[in-house]
């Protein structure tokens, strides 16, 4: 177990549906992270969340929703996706504050599949 | 515009050899340079990270070596085992706003036989 746990962990979904997936993390980390993982690209960070609130949005279509409630739990809600946006996305957490260890704690992440 | 490049996309090595990651990155305000494990079916694990002010890090059979001025940075695995078999993520990062910013390498994936 990593300290970081994603539901679900596979995903199939039409283009015109809507689904969520959610992330916990009990490490006491202040700073979560959405990731997408596609083969042969490096992991691309879609958005960041810093003490609940959103510090960074990497240009990520509006079709991805993140929500971060507190510091231990992170969603990404998804409505009206394209095929090309099947991939695995992975949850992260860190520690925020300068000084302490680094280094991310990824979730096992979430294989999603967009037919 | 990929900022920090790893090569090989992909390595075989024989059992109880030396396998070698290379990565090279661009910006000098990264600070820390982790280097992530990957399974098939599991996220990315930290492995082993270095800081720019120190040439070399070692844990077990997994040593870094750090060339500041050439801005490289390689991964050695000695005695490779069929368990080291993985995605190996080089990694650079530096704190922004108070998070860490990681922008990773694509990837190498690690085949050791027997």
């Amino acid at each position: 177990e990593t300290g970081v746990t994603q539901t679900p962990r596979h995903l199939v979904m039409g283009m015109t549906n809507k689904k969520s997936l959610k992330c916990e993390q009990h490490l006491g980390h202040n700073a979560m992270y959405w990731y997408k993982q596609s083969a042969k690209k490096p992991l691309e960070l879609m958005f960041v969340y810093n003490f609940k609130e959103q510090t960074e949005n990497n240009s990520v279509p509006s079709r991805f929703s993140p929500e971060c409630p507190n510091s231990s739990h992170l969603f990404l809600h998804l409505h009206t996706l394209q095929p090309e946006d099947s991939a695995l996305y992975l949850c992260a957490s860190s520690q925020a504050s300068p000084g302490t260890g680094r280094g991310y704690t990824f979730g096992s992440g979430t294989r999603l599949t967009v037919v | 515009q990929q900022q920090v490049k790893q090569s090989p996309q992909s390595l075989i090595v024989q059992k109880g050899g030396i396998s070698i990651i290379n990565c090279a990155y661009e910006n000098t305000a990264f600070d820390y340079f982790p280097w992530y494990q990957q399974f098939p079916g599991k996220g990315p694990a930290l492995l082993i990270a270095i800081r720019p002010d120190v040439s070399e890090k070692k844990e077990g059979r997994f040593t870094i070596s750090f060339n500041k001025s050439a801005k490289q940075f390689s991964l050695h695995i000695m005695d490779s085992q069929p368990g080291d078999s993985a995605t190996y993520f080089c990694a650079a990062s530096s704190n922004s706003g108070g998070y860490q910013k990681v922008t990773f390498g694509t990837g190498t994936k690690l085949q050791v036989i027997p």
